[in-house]
């Protein structure tokens, strides 16, 4: 799996959009690009993923670059409960391929 | 719907100690994987089972022991426990409809 590079910490203003990027410049055709967070304490949780267009759901909205060697993981409106670590993970889809493998990720400090 | 259930949420054990770690999922999800988190560090595969019956090993396998015999169940056994095994306990199930995991709530071992 191509290896990812993040901030390892950002801060958001609560209310405002939080914007955390993601560098997967060796990224091959056939891979997905993840993201999770992980609150304090608690097991990873699931957030999107996409290939190569751009994807939302009720969670975030997911931005990959024309040449998929970057994206931003857009939270609309953070709140103080956004506070986490956010990876960001890049994998094969399908096969046998089920391993994620996990950096340091992103601390995000949603302030009041 | 539970989802994936840990048990216990914490545990203390004397060096040398055996014990196993519970992991239950009603998603009828075919892989289940361990992963253990220390301070500091990303979540890291310890073993991994694609169905029942068919286990393997992850990146830090060395102490510990998993079996298959259900789609249910995935234990992780320590046969003698080490204070270098003392970590957070992570048990994931795979969704391959969208390959997205789901996490346990973990279990803190300390092993002293």
């Amino acid at each position: 799996d191509a290896k990812t590079t993040q901030p390892t910490s950002m801060d958001c203003a609560e209310g405002r959009a939080a914007n955390l990027p993601c560098n997967h410049s060796t990224i091959s055709g056939n891979e997905y690009v993840y993201w999770y967070r992980q609150i304090h304490s608690q097991g990873p949780q699931y957030i999107i993923h996409g290939l190569k267009n751009n994807e939302t759901n009720e969670m975030a909205s997911l931005i990959i670059t024309e040449d998929r060697k970057s994206s931003t993981l857009i939270l609309p409106h953070a709140t103080l409960r956004d506070t986490a670590v956010y990876y960001c993970i890049v994998r094969a889809g399908g096969g046998s391929n089920y391993k994620l493998t996990f950096g340091k990720g992103t601390l995000l400090t949603v302030n009041p | 719907n539970a989802g994936v259930t840990q048990t216990p949420k914490f545990q203390v054990l004397k060096t040398g100690q055996s014990m196993t770690l519970q992991c239950a999922q009603d998603m009828n999800h075919e892989y289940m994987s361990w992963y253990r988190q220390d301070p500091g560090m990303g979540l890291r595969l310890i073993h991994y089972s694609v169905g029942a019956g068919i286990t393997d090993q992850g990146e830090v396998p060395n102490g510990y022991n998993v079996s298959r015999s259900t789609t249910e169940d995935f234990p992780l056994r320590l046969l003698s426990a080490a204070p270098s095994q003392t970590s957070v306990y992570f048990c994931a199930t795979l969704d391959r409809t969208n390959y997205g995991y789901t996490f346990g709530s973990g279990t803190r071992l300390t092993v002293v």
